[in-house]
This record gives structure tokens, C-alpha cells and sequence, in this order.
């Protein structure tokens, strides 16, 4: 049962464009969000969070969008650069303790020149 | 500031060989740790976490293991590989925060 799912394992956006990764949840127990950014044999970085009681976190070219009645999150990413080029996996927490997080299985970006 | 460390960086083993990766942190007391696997074109699948000394769980039945000897120290082993124990294998941690940390990774290759 994937209770945090990414539907485009791959995006391709201009540079200097706005980006736009989504991540979809089942569970309405979720209380907090998090972007992770990947590149290819290194580990995941955190970008950035949101909690469950706001709907917009913004941090630089970052943004995140939650909608909760929707189960829908997305990451904004304003005006997108060739270093952005990677992977995001989105990750939610807070139903299963220990600080645990459940993971989607990440969509690629492309950041075309 | 805090520091985690994996290694080896990349290992390629024969099916059947025993296996230990090892994870350290420094810079921080008491944090929970995590051992991942990342499959080929797969996403982050959670194997087990630790939040104390001794303390284990597991999230996946598999042919893996995992101990926490000391505060800062997360083993993950296995007595006889399979061919399907290859992937990338990461290290985490936390403490106060929900963001986790992820370490640099160890590739394993099972042939």
C-alpha cells in the first residue's frame, strides 16, 4: 500500500522556468511534509517542510504547497536552474512515531538549458 | 555542526558472502537512526530504525540485520547474500527535529 505516491517519475523543464513536482497522500493522519533533493550516488538533502497546520512554506526559489483535503502536496521551484537537475522525493510523517517517514518513489527533474 | 558517516562507499560482493556496513554520527547524543535502500528506479524504502542503544526495529522482513552497539553507531549486516540485497544502501538520522539526515550512501553490488 503506497501511502505517498509521486505519479511522474519524470519531469523536463526550460531553464528559468517554473518547476512543479507533485505528491499525492492517503492517509489523513500525516501531520508533516518534507522535499528531498537527490543526486545520483549521494545521499537525500532536505530542502524544505511543511506542517500540517499551514498551507505555504516558502524559502528562496522554494516553495511548497499543501492542500489537505486534497492529499495533495506540490514544490514549486521559481526560476528553475541546471543545478536543480535531480531527483525529489517527497516524504510525510507522523502516524507511525520514532520520527519515521514515509517516502515516494521520487520524480526525476530535468533542467534543460 | 553534526557529521554522518557511511562506509565503504561502493562494495561489490559474490551471492552467499556476509555482509556489514556502518554508519556513524558525530556531533550529536541519543539520535534515532535509520538504515534505507534505494532499489534501481525505485524510491526510499525505510529496512529499520533505532532509537536508543540496542533498540531495533524492523520494517521489512528480509535477509538483513541491523544492531546499534553504541549511541552513535548503526551496523546493518547480513549472513548470506542474495542477488536482490544489491542496491544503494543510506544511513539517517535525527533528534529533535522530523527532517532526517541522510549520509553519502554505500552502493552494493550482489553478483
Amino acid at each position: 500500500d503506497q501511502q505517498v505516491k509521486q505519479n511522474s517519475p519524470s519531469l523536463s523543464v526550460q531553464e528559468g522556468r517554473i518547476s512543479i513536482l507533485n505528491c499525492d497522500y492517503t492517509n489523513s493522519m500525516f501531520d508533516y511534509f518534507l522535499w528531498y533533493k537527490k543526486y545520483p550516488a549521494e545521499g537525500p538533502t532536505f530542502l524544505i517542510s511543511i506542517s500540517s497546520i499551514k498551507d505555504k512554506n516558502e524559502d528562496g526559489r522554494f516553495t511548497v504547497f499543501l492542500n489537505k483535503s486534497a492529499k495533495h502536496l506540490s514544490l514549486h521551484i521559481v526560476p528553475s536552474q541546471p543545478g536543480d537537475s535531480a531527483v525529489y522525493f517527497c516524504a510525510a510523517s507522523g502516524i507511525q512515531g520514532a520520527q519515521k517517514l514515509v517516502f515516494g518513489q521520487g520524480t526525476r527533474l530535468t533542467i534543460n538549458p | 555542526s553534526q557529521t554522518i558517516h557511511q562506509w565503504p562507499a561502493t562494495l561489490v560482493q559474490p551471492v552467499g558472502s556476509p555482509l556489514s556496513l556502518e554508519c556513524t554520527v558525530e556531533g550529536t547524543s541519543n539520535p534515532n537512526l535509520y538504515w534505507y535502500r534505494q532499489a534501481a528506479g525505485r524510491g526510499l524504502q525505510l529496512l529499520f530504525y533505532s532509537v536508543g542503544i540496542g533498540q531495533i526495529s524492523s520494517e521489512v522482513p528480509q535477509n538483513l540485520s541491523a544492531s546499534r552497539p553504541q549511541d552513535r553507531q548503526f551496523i546493518l549486516s547480513s549472513k548470506k547474500l542474495l542477488l536482490s540485497d544489491s542496491g544503494f544502501y543510506l544511513c539517517a538520522w535525527t533528534s529533535t527535529t522530523v527532517s532526517q539526515y541522510f549520509g553519502p550512501g554505500t552502493r552494493l553490488t550482489v553478483l
